[in-house]
């Protein structure tokens, strides 16, 4: 079974707090994508990883991937209020159709 | 970035009517576009794979007949709900996947939210 696993499903952090939102899967990939989202709102693509240790930075994110352990990693660097939404990770596991399989969301709630 | 709208963006019937959806890549030519559908405070639920030209291929349990799919052209997928009811009441969201050099990324459109009275 195609299964995308994230935790913590909720998380509250003070600003200026680090901390890590995780992605397992269950079978061979080696593209994942993370995403956000605000209330009410699609989509914003975050970061595409494709291949083994895959490592990207965005201001207070950074992504990583480990193909092996079939492991991503969402690092938050010195929380602030407007990292506040929920993310989601999401696995390729398909073949030519490229179907994502989408995790469960982890909704982010930075506190001041 | 690749530019995907939805509309409408928000839109309310009545049991019993049908109601269309369109999704348009705008700056991109797209021969898959995929649908979803998202509940409150839930993750997105792959609906159909729509590719230009052909028929839609849907997920285990999600009727064709009542989610029509149509993606005539490489630039538009449409969404039919079909003699709607409360229960098809839900956020849809339309994607459309970019090509290899975007490493197949899908660009999402904004969503369209449906109620159904």
């Amino acid at each position: 079974e195609l299964k995308v696993e994230q935790n913590p499903l909720f998380l509250s952090m003070q600003e200026g707090k680090n901390y890590t939102i995780y992605c397992n899967y269950s079978t061979t990939s080696d593209r994942l994508y993370w995403y956000r989202q605000d209330p009410g709102k699609s989509l914003e693509s975050l970061f595409v990883l494709l291949s083994n240790g895959a490592v990207k930075q965005e201001g207070r994110l950074m992504a990583s991937l480990d193909t092996k352990a079939r492991l991503s990693t969402l690092h938050i660097t010195a929380a602030v209020h407007d990292l506040s939404a929920t993310y989601f990770c999401a696995v390729d596991f398909s073949g030519s159709a490229r179907q994502l399989t989408f995790g469960s969301g982890t909704q982010l709630t930075v506190l001041p | 970035g690749a530019v995907v709208s939805q509309h409408p963006s928000r839109v309310i019937c009545k049991s019993g009517t049908s109601v269309k959806i369109e999704c348009r890549s705008l700056d991109f030519q797209a021969t898959t576009m995929f649908w979803y559908r998202q509940f409150p405070k839930k993750s997105l639920m792959l609906m159909a794979t729509s590719n230009e030209g052909s028929k839609a291929t849907y997920e285990q349990g999600v009727e064709k007949d009542k989610f029509l799919i149509n993606h005539a052209s490489l630039t538009l997928s449409t969404l039919t709900v079909t003699s709607a009811h409360p229960e098809d009441s839900s956020f849809y969201i339309c994607s459309a996947r970019g090509d290899r050099g975007s490493g197949y990324e899908q660009y999402f459109g904004p969503g369209t939210r449906l109620t159904v009275t």
